[in-house]
């Protein structure tokens, strides 16, 4: 059972639009969200994230918005920059009440910014 | 600053023959650590975390193991490798009561 979901595989802007990447989560007990961006070959690098208290999180070009009824989230990007091209992940953790805390990731999407 | 380091960065390795890789980190204290592994065409799965010295948690069934012999040292290990073991292994780390794990460089690991 997939617990987070990253629908689209891949998608394509033009280079100064927005990019918006979309993530939907099954798991009613997650309560973090994390976005972690991937070139080929390297480690995920962490981008941006939100806790369950917030519905929006901003971080210079990066935005993520938290829609809890819906269970979903999205991470917007604006303006897009061909940097930007990379697998994008989605992942999700809830509070085991431990001091272990294990990510659940989407299956990714490959994000082109065509210059 | 806390860095990540994973070693060796690639590997070919024949079906039958041992493995190791290994993981350090540095500028930190009792950090959790984890392996993953990306396969192709799907997202990173979890295959072990350790929140101490010793301390291992398995994810999924396997032919893997993992070792903490340091507070800052995380070792994934196999005795027979098996062509299924392909894949993209990445070290990570976290801080104790904080969510947001940091990976480092990974190990393209091809079992021939």
């Amino acid at each position: 059972d997939q617990q987070v979901k990253q629908n689209s595989p891949s998608l394509s802007v033009q280079e100064g639009r927005i990019s918006i990447l979309n993530c939907d989560y099954t798991n009613s007990m997650f309560d973090y969200f994390l976005w972690y961006k991937k070139y080929p070959a390297e480690g995920p690098t962490f981008l941006i994230s939100i806790s369950s208290i917030k519905d929006k999180n901003e971080d210079g070009r990066f935005t993520v918005f938290l829609n809890k009824s819906a269970k979903h989230l999205s991470l917007h990007i604006v303006p897009s920059q061909p940097g930007d091209s990379a697998v994008y992940f989605c992942a999700a953790s809830s509070n085991s009440g431990g001091s272990n805390y294990k990510l659940t990731f989407g299956k990714g999407t490959l994000l082109t910014v065509n210059p | 600053s806390q860095t990540i380091h994973q070693w060796p960065a690639t590997l070919v390795q024949p079906v039958g023959s041992p493995l190791s890789l290994e993981c350090t980190v540095e500028g930190t204290s009792n950090p959790n650590l984890y392996w993953y592994r990306q396969a192709a065409g799907r997202g990173l799965q979890l295959l072990f975390y350790s929140v101490g010295i010793g301390q291992i948690s398995s994810e999924v069934p396997q032919n893997l193991s993992a070792s903490r012999p340091q507070d800052r040292q995380f070792i994934l290990s196999s005795k027979k490798l098996l062509l299924s073991d392909s894949g993209f292994y990445l070290c990570a780390w976290s801080r104790t009561g904080v969510g947001t794990i940091y990976f480092g460089e990974g190990s393209w690991l091809t079992v021939v």
